[in-house]
């Protein structure tokens, strides 16, 4: 069974700083579905990242996906207002076939 | 552009069924290109996969919440539906409707999430 480790589980950063999230996975990663998403207070999770790098539709170029084999990263290039929320790393593969990250939190500093 | 919405009673009693619908717009749900999914969230906490089906009527579930579960499809209505049996506190949570890629298994657009309190 895989399992998804995110770090940090919080980070505190200053708008226009650099935002570096990692995602490790137990085993490699299924046919590269890894997938990354945002989620802010009482609101529903938005996809960002899928296929390790692939930006979603409408998604700013600020948002960098990366990585391959157990370990891949989420980068916010350069951090808006905005983007200060709950960041959550997602696997698809055969057993099980849905596995979440715990969370990275992104606070401002 | 498609959009998933869920209905359902906001309040179970312990021990009884959990029920709630997704009803999805502006696309068919017997695309063949997607799945259709459950997923959960405890308070203040992260995202639990709970299972999707195909409009097939294929279904895959969590491990852990397998024999309490059934999801099923209706076509004619353009809907998908959750069956949670013998609920407890521990099933208190949002849950959130999401239409998952079958290629890519990744989750979108989701629904806007139902909180659903386990209580007597």
């Amino acid at each position: 069974e895989i399992v998804l480790t995110q770090s940090p589980g919080t980070l505190s950063l200053s708008p226009g700083e650099r935002a570096t999230l990692s995602c490790g996975t137990s085993q490699s990663v299924y046919r590269n579905f890894l997938a990354w998403y945002q989620q802010k207070p009482g609101l529903a999770p938005r996809l960002l990242i899928y296929g390790v790098s692939t930006r979603a539709t409408g998604i700013p170029d600020r948002f960098i996906g990366s990585g391959s084999g157990t370990d891949f990263t989420l980068t916010i290039s350069r951090l808006e207002p905005e983007d200060f929320a709950v960041y959550y790393c997602q696997h698809y593969g055969t057993s099980p076939r849905v596995t979440f990250g715990q969370g990275t939190r992104l606070e401002i500093k | 552009q498609v959009q998933l919405q869920e209905s359902g009673p906001g309040l179970v009693k312990p021990s009884q069924t959990l029920s709630l619908t997704c009803t999805v717009s502006g696309g068919s749900i017997s695309s063949g290109t997607y799945y259709w999914s459950w997923i959960r969230q405890h308070p203040g906490k992260g995202l639990e996969w709970i299972g999707y089906i195909y409009y097939s009527g294929s279904t895959f579930y969590n491990p852990s919440l397998q024999s309490r579960l059934t999801i099923s499809v209706d076509m004619s209505k353009n809907q998908f539906s959750l069956n949670l049996s013998s609920v407890t506190a521990a099933d208190t949570a949002v849950y959130y409707c999401a239409r998952i890629a079958l290629v890519g298994g990744y989750f979108g657009p989701w629904g806007q999430g139902t909180l659903v309190t386990v209580s007597s």
